[in-house]
């Protein structure tokens, strides 16, 4: 049973336009939720964080937005660059129980088309 | 900010041999470390939990026997798959979290693409 969910395998969005990926999950119990990016054969990079008491943050083109009651978030990236292409990956975990490891969605792959 | 190197980065084997991966922490000391597989179009999936100095902790479904695990110093763990099968051929990454951070996010490895033949 998958606790993240990223429902869109994929997504293609022009040069300048606004990409959004979104991101779902089943348990409650979560409440710090990450992004991360990857590019093949490379392990995945942090991108942006947000912890349920937020309903956003921001840094540079990139915002996490989370709406707690739909058990949702996404990840706005505008302008969208050709460089912004890769594999990007929903994480979540829950804060202050110890250093616990994070639970990864299939990841979407985006293709930023100049 | 915080580096995790993983050696190698690829590697081809023979079926019926065995393969040691290893993850360090080049900048700071981590006393936990976390051991994801990634199949092809699929999630990173959390394999075990390796604690310095202390038995890793696996995930349902992972074989200790033959994933083996080995966190003997702050900044060193390896991960030996034993008696490799072609079904082992996966992409193997190691992370970490620095010292002292529990709820900081966690910095990966390159990975290890390992092909079993």
């Amino acid at each position: 049973d998958q606790q993240v969910k990223q429902n869109s395998p994929s997504l293609s969005v022009q040069e300048g336009r606004i990409s959004i990926l979104n991101c779902d999950y089943t348990n409650s119990m979560f409440d710090y939720f990450l992004w991360y990016k990857k590019y093949p054969a490379e392990g995945p990079t942090f991108l942006i964080s947000i912890s349920s008491i937020k309903d956003k943050n921001e840094d540079g083109r990139f915002t996490v937005f989370l709406n707690k009651s739909a058990k949702h978030l996404s990840l706005h990236i505008v302008p969208s660059q050709p460089g912004d292409s890769a594999v990007y990956f929903c994480a979540a975990s829950v804060l202050n129980s110890g250093n616990t490891p994070l639970v990864f969605g299939k990841g979407t792959r985006l293709s930023v088309i100049a | 900010g915080a580096v995790v190197s993983q050696h190698p980065s690829w590697v081809i084997c023979k079926s019926g041999t065995s393969v040691k991966i290893e993850c360090r922490s080049l900048d700071f000391q981590a006393t936990t470390m976390f051991w994801y597989r990634q199949f092809p179009k699929q999630s990173l999936m959390l394999m075990a939990t390796s604690n310095e100095g202390s038995k890793a902790t696996y995930e349902q479904g992972v074989e200790k026997d033959k994933f083996l695990i080995n966190h003997a110093s702050l900044t060193l763990s390896t991960l030996t798959v034993t008696s490799a099968h072609p079904e082992d051929s996966s992409f193997y990454i190691c992370s970490a979290r620095g010292q002292g951070s529990d709820n900081s996010p966690l910095h990966f490895g390159n990975g290890t693409r390992l092909t079993v033949t």
